[in-house]
């Protein structure tokens, strides 16, 4: 069965500090997805990247990268240089090759103060 | 339209009634997926549907939960005699395929009193 697990509930961190937060996986599957969203207070969960299991590179895009490492089985998230406006819950999500369903972590909320 | 569109966006009933809540996907999404997040919990699976048939309702919690889409595009959620564990927010997502990113909506919250 698929599982995620986001070991940190909360982090709290002050502006312009870079931040990592971890995703851990299980599956059977040797083809899978991975997915970060964030969802800020709105509540709208917005996309931001999604990887296959056949692809470990690292990926960057802004502030925001991504570290993915099969030996290990995770998928974890770095924000560069924080900004307020990256406080929300995120998310990290699987899916499996074989199938539809989409499974989530609990998630992480992540507090970015002044 | 531009996104996923959910409405209503709150809802409000009694426990034992009937609700329904609708979602209007991304124009040309094929691939349609129904998901229920309670408080501080990630979002959980609940149907899937590619076109107008539902591939996969091995998420819906009992016989109370319906789910149709008709004419491959909106879906309706449908649940009967609510309960008040039925509370939360339900999700509604599209995507272009079955591997590909799913585009969630706003939600609708659901409180059963």
């Amino acid at each position: 069965a698929q599982k995620v697990t986001q070991a940190q509930t909360e982090i709290s961190v002050v502006e312009k500090e870079d931040v990592t937060l971890d995703c851990v996986y299980e599956t059977r599957d040797t083809t899978y997805y991975l997915f970060w969203y964030k969802q800020p207070p709105s509540g709208e969960l917005v996309f931001l990247i999604r990887r296959n299991s056949f692809d470990e590179q690292n990926e960057i895009s802004g502030r925001y990268s991504w570290n993915f490492q099969k030996s290990t089985s995770s998928f974890n998230f770095t924000i560069t240089a924080s900004q307020v406006v990256d406080s929300a819950v995120y998310f990290c999500a699987l899916k499996e090759g074989s199938n539809y369903k989409l499974t989530f972590g609990k998630g992480t909320l992540l507090t970015v103060n002044p | 339209g531009a996104g996923v569109s959910q409405t209503p966006s709150n809802k409000v009933t009694e426990k034992g009634k009937y609700v329904e809540l609708r979602c209007d996907p991304i124009s040309g999404h094929t691939a349609l997926y129904w998901y229920r997040q309670s408080l501080g919990q990630g979002p959980e699976f609940l149907i899937y549907f590619q076109g107008t048939g539902a591939a996969d309702d091995s998420g819906l919690p009992n016989d109370r939960f319906f789910a149709v889409r008709p004419e491959g595009s909106v879906s309706t959620l449908k649940i009967q005699r609510t309960e008040r564990g039925d509370s939360a927010v339900y999700l509604c997502a599209s995507s272009s395929g079955r591997v590909t990113e799913a585009f969630f909506g706003q939600g609708t919250r659901l409180t059963v009193v």
